[in-house]
């Protein structure tokens, strides 16, 4: 059973506008989520990353959205650049644990056109 | 700062071969380890992760192992790979909550 969900497999948007990168997830006991962008052949990159008592985090061009009592949140990517490219992954953290125990979401492939 | 080596880059492996995957963390103490798969067009997968020397948690079962002979070194192994054993492998570390950090990926084919 998937708890981290991202249901849109690709998303193209022109350069300059924005991408919005959406994801769901299940487990009520996630106290962080963050968002990894991937280029093919290389690991993931740490974008950023929001606490579950906030609803918003920005830094630069990137902004998660967190909305707790739809279990969804969103990476807001403006404007968008061609170097933005890539696979984006969003991952929840489980405060359950004795240790830090990662869930992430199956990708979404992000082409922004120039 | 922290740094996290992982190698080799690339690996061709014939069936029923060994695999030895080597991963090592600098710049922490003590951290959370793990492995990953990403098969071709699929999500990440947490095969193993460590919380200290020694101690090897299995999230599924398979024909891999993992071990964690210091601090700060982490090894994935297989006795005799399968071609399903093909993939992206990915360490990782982490010390807070809100954080992780991947080496940059080995990328295994078994033929």
């Amino acid at each position: 059973d998937q708890q981290v969900k991202q249901n849109s497999p690709s998303l193209s948007v022109q350069e300059g506008r924005i991408s919005i990168l959406n994801c769901d997830y299940t487990n009520s006991m996630f106290d962080y989520f963050l968002w990894y962008k991937k280029y093919p052949a290389e690991g993931p990159t740490f974008l950023i990353s929001i606490s579950s008592i906030k609803d918003k985090n920005e830094d630069g061009r990137f902004t998660v959205f967190l909305n707790k009592s739809a279990k969804h949140l969103s990476l807001h990517i403006v404007p968008s650049q061609p170097g933005d490219s890539a696979v984006y992954f969003c991952a929840a953290s489980d405060g359950s644990y004795n240790f830090n125990k990662f869930y992430f979401g199956s990708g979404t492939k992000l082409n922004v056109k120039p | 700062s922290q740094t996290i080596h992982q190698w080799p880059a690339t690996l061709v492996q014939p069936v029923g071969s060994p695999l030895s995957l080597e991963c090592t963390v600098e710049g922490t103490s003590n951290p959370n380890l793990y492995w990953y798969r990403q098969a071709a067009g699929r999500g990440l997968q947490l095969l193993f992760y460590s919380v200290g020397i020694g101690q090897i948690s299995s999230e599924v079962p398979q024909n891999l192992s993992a071990s964690r002979p210091q601090d700060r070194q982490f090894i994935l192994s297989s006795k005799k790979l399968l071609l399903s054993d093909s993939g992206f492998y990915l360490c990782a570390w982490s010390a807070i909550r809100d954080r992780m950090f991947f080496g940059s990926g080995t990328q295994l084919s078994v033929l």
